[in-house]
Formats: C-alpha cells, sequence, structure tokens
C-alpha cells in the first residue's frame, strides 16, 4: 500500500489556468506539508498543516490555497497558473514530535505553457 | 534561524573509493539531521536520522555539534549510489524541517 499518494503524476496546463493537486496519507500522522523541487532541484517549504490547521505558510503567492479536509489529506490548489509555477510539487506527512522523518509523496510535475 | 549548507553541488567519484557528502547546519536549538536520497525521477526517501545512529546501504553519519556538521560517508562507492542527496534539519517540535540544496553523486564505473 502506498502510505503517501498524490495525484496527478503529471499535469500539463496553460497560464491563467486554475488546478489542483491532491494528496493523501494512510500512515496515521498527524501532519503534511507541500514543498516545491524546481528545476535546480532546490527543495523547498511551501505549507505544513497539522490536524487541519495551518502552521506553516512560507512565502508563497496567494495564488496557492492549501485545502486540509482532515488530517490525512491536503491539498492544493493554484490559480491564475504562470510559467514560474512550473516544478515538481512533493507532498509529505510525519508525526509532529521531535525527530520523525518525513515520508514523501512520489511528486506531482506541474508544467506550465 | 535554521540554515543547512550542502557545499558541493555535484561529487564524482569512481567506483570502490570513498564518499563524503559535507553538510554544516546553523541552528540555535537541539538539531535534529536527517540525509534524504532521491533517485532519478523517484520520491526523496529517508536514508539517516542522526538520532538512530545506523548505517542504511553502507553509508553512515555522525552529527558533530562542535563543527556543527552531519557529513555523510560510504567507504566503497557502488554505481547504485548515483543520486541527489539532500541533508535536513529539523529541531523543535513547531520548527519545520528545511533541505539543504542538495548534492549530485555521480559514481564513475
Amino acid at each position: 500500500d502506498t502510505a503517501v499518494s498524490q495525484t496527478p503524476k503529471y499535469l500539463v496546463t496553460q497560464m491563467g489556468n486554475d488546478k489542483s493537486i491532491k494528496c493523501e496519507q494512510n500512515l496515521g500522522h498527524d501532519t503534511m506539508y507541500w514543498y516545491k523541487q524546481d528545476s535546480k532541484k532546490f527543495l523547498k517549504i511551501m505549507f505544513s498543516y497539522n490536524n487541519k490547521e495551518l502552521i506553516i505558510n512560507e512565502t508563497v503567492p496567494n495564488r496557492f490555497s492549501p485545502k486540509s479536509p482532515d488530517k490525512a489529506h491536503l491539498n492544493l490548489h493554484i490559480n491564475s497558473l504562470e510559467l514560474g509555477d512550473s516544478a515538481v510539487y512533493f507532498c509529505a506527512s510525519s508525526q509532529r514530535d521531535r525527530g520523525q522523518p518525513l515520508h514523501f509523496g512520489n511528486g506531482t510535475r506541474l508544467t506550465v505553457t | 534561524a535554521q540554515r543547512v549548507t550542502q557545499p558541493e553541488k555535484l561529487l564524482s567519484v569512481f567506483k570502490g573509493a570513498p564518499v563524503e557528502l559535507k553538510c554544516n547546519y546553523s541552528y540555535s536549538g537541539s538539531p535534529e539531521l536527517f540525509w534524504y536520497v532521491q533517485y532519478s525521477r523517484q520520491r526523496l526517501q529517508l536514508l539517516l536520522r542522526h538520532i538512530s545512529r545506523e548505517s542504511i546501504k553502507g553509508f553512515t553519519a555522525d552529527l558533530n555539534k562542535g563543527e556543527t556538521s552531519f557529513h555523510l560517508k560510504k567507504p566503497f562507492a557502488q554505481e547504485e549510489d548515483s543520486a541527489m542527496y539532500y541533508c535536513a534539519l529539523g529541531g523543535n517540535r513547531d520548527d519545520k524541517i528545511i533541505f539543504g540544496k542538495g548534492t549530485r553523486l555521480h559514481i564513475l564505473p
């Protein structure tokens, strides 16, 4: 069974469109995250939710809106897509205790044309 | 402020040679350090964490608080070790886990 699953795996869309990426974890973790990996492979945290509550919100444009309907799901909605949004987006989960590692999904490769 | 530095963007090593991937950190609290590996077009996977003090796939890493380092080492490189390696830093419960810029390890035949 996949522990952290995100869909879709690939997303190709045009500038100005709105798109969503879904993430689900079956590990029973209380915290979920979105990370962005750019073309240089830099990995940067975007958001973190703990039990449906937003706890980390890095300086991400407000076109990006995370939504957590329950602690097993964290979706990412992006409005008015721009070329610079092209990246691989990774969902991750963990228990919010010291020393607990992140468990990552397979990533969603977003290409904005 | 939390900071993780991986000074090498690319490291090329011959098969059978020793490997050392450098990681330095800056953190005011008690750090939690991790190494993650990403094989080509795959998800990031946890390789090591300092609290476990274990060896995975022949890799080890020791936290040196005096030098604020957590270098990843392997005595004999194998071709399947070619991948991106990320050092990551966490700490207090309310602090995020941040990643270094990554080092691409290329094992030469």
